[in-house]
């Protein structure tokens, strides 16, 4: 069966520090990867999505960037962090052949003091 | 311009009873729509979906209705239990690997 991990499942940075959060699923192959960020009492926010190796594209201009070294594995990452960018992070993906479902993991909340 | 709304930030039903959440679309091109399950601090699960050729798809408790001409779809959950008190998320798409997602409707099961 297929399985999404996210780390870390929580961090707290300082504005301006850099940030890398990763996202891995096991048990698929050239899923679709998804990464999502839900403010508090929002609804959730496409940030950035990819279909390939080396594939991003990009919904929100932003102080974010997302990267796809490996077929399974989706980094978001930012050189500079800022106070709006605290928030509840989402990784999902979705198979090609499986439909529109997404699954997402367990996400990771930043808080950015 | 939210295409996908869901107007009722929250919904409080008594335990056993029925919950009915509702979502509505603005774009027609849409062709599968979905619900999904988020407690905090954890990821959105699955719950149900629906294709457009269809108006009701059921799967236990939980059973989706689509009105193409009202462009609303809605989610009834059959009887309500404790563990049903979660926000509800209605997520549309034109099969074209994005999801375009309502802002959630907090549901409360009270006992």
């Amino acid at each position: 069966s297929q399985t999404i991990h996210q780390w870390p499942a929580t961090l707290v940075q300082p504005v301006g520090s850099p940030l890398s959060l990763e996202c891995t699923v096991e048990g698929t192959s050239n899923p679709n990867l998804y990464w999502y960020r839900q403010a508090a009492g929002r609804g959730l926010q496409l940030l950035f999505y990819s279909v390939g190796i080396g594939q991003i594209s990009s919904e929100v201009p932003q102080n974010l960037s997302a990267s796809r070294p490996q077929d399974r594995q989706f980094i978001l990452s930012s050189k500079k962090l800022l106070l709006s960018d605290s928030g509840f992070y989402l990784c999902a993906w979705t198979g090609l052949a499986g439909g529109n479902e997404q699954f997402f993991g367990p996400g990771t909340r930043l808080t950015v003091l | 311009d939210q295409q996908v709304k869901q107007n009722s930030p929250s919904l409080s039903v008594q335990e056993g009873r029925i919950s009915i959440l509702n979502c509505d679309y603005t774009n027609s091109m849409f062709d599968y729509f979905l619900w999904y399950k988020k407690y905090p601090a954890e990821g959105p699960t699955f719950l149900i979906s629906i294709s457009s050729i269809k108006d009701k798809n059921e799967d236990g408790r939980f059973t989706v209705f689509l009105n193409k001409s009202a462009k609303h779809l809605s989610l009834h959950i059959v009887p309500s239990q404790p563990g049903d008190s979660a926000v509800y998320f209605c997520a549309a798409t034109e099969s074209n690997y994005q999801l375009i997602w309502g802002a959630g409707t907090k549901l409360i099961i009270k006992p």
